[in-house]
């Protein structure tokens, strides 16, 4: 089972920030959360990472909590390229990554 | 360069076929990753390379054969698949330099497979 619940959909008005909620509330002191994207019918696109501080990108910035159970994903100017199914990850041993069922992030004008 | 190509693109095979799939890299990634996307499901691991060794199983039925004859090429070989296997097959590179650990993988843009 993945180690990660995120909400099952959020809309998010284009030109706007999305910010997407994930809890990890299990992870441990050395476990990274990362962010995958998968647009319809593509494959998973790596987003972003982080382990305790927060990290910004040129595609978007992770929040992460001071005790490290829960993080947000903020895309700052949402395009309706941005809508697409939104995973929040905690690999396992062998660098595993188990997909929950995600964040389906809908952007509309 | 972070990409990841698969061939072919789509693939319409009958229970009796034998087909392969197959992925290339070429950031000199040491480690490589099947997955299947089943149709508004996530992707779930299937295997998982390592120094062209096989790493993980994840029980995968044995009509799903991977090969790994090098380290930027990952086969998917196909025998006396049945149509429930139908789905969308990803395969998945990342540096391979962590060994167990958390490593950022790319992924190909998928094979799509119909079995009738």
């Amino acid at each position: 089972d993945a180690k990660t619940t995120q909400p099952p959909s959020m809309d998010c008005a284009e030109g706007r920030a999305a910010n997407l909620p994930c809890n990890h509330s299990t992870i441990s002191g050395n476990e990274y959360v990362y962010w995958y994207r998968q647009i319809h019918s593509q494959g998973p696109q790596y987003i972003i990472h982080g382990l305790k501080n927060n990290e910004t990108n040129e595609m978007a910035s992770l929040i992460i909590t001071e005790d490290r159970k829960s993080s947000t994903l903020i895309l700052p100017h949402a395009t309706l390229r941005d809508t697409a199914v939104y995973y929040c990850i905690v690999p396992e041993y062998g660098n595993k990554l188990v997909f929950g069922a995600g964040t389906i992030l809908r952007v509309k004008s | 360069d972070t990409e990841v190509t698969q061939t072919p693109k789509h693939l319409v095979m009958g229970m009796t076929n034998k087909k392969s799939l197959k992925c290339e890299q070429h950031m000199g990634h040491r480690a490589m990753y099947w997955y299947k996307q089943k149709a508004k499901k996530p992707p779930e691991l299937m295997f998982v390379y390592s120094y062209e060794k096989l790493s993980i199983n994840e029980s995968v039925p044995s009509r799903f054969s991977p090969e790994c004859p090098n380290s930027s090429l990952l086969n998917l070989h196909l025998h006396a698949l049945q149509p429930e296997d139908s789905a969308l097959y990803l395969c998945a590179s990342s540096q391979g330099l962590a060994g167990g650990y958390q490593e950022t993988q790319y992924f190909g843009p998928g094979t799509r497979l119909l079995v009738l």
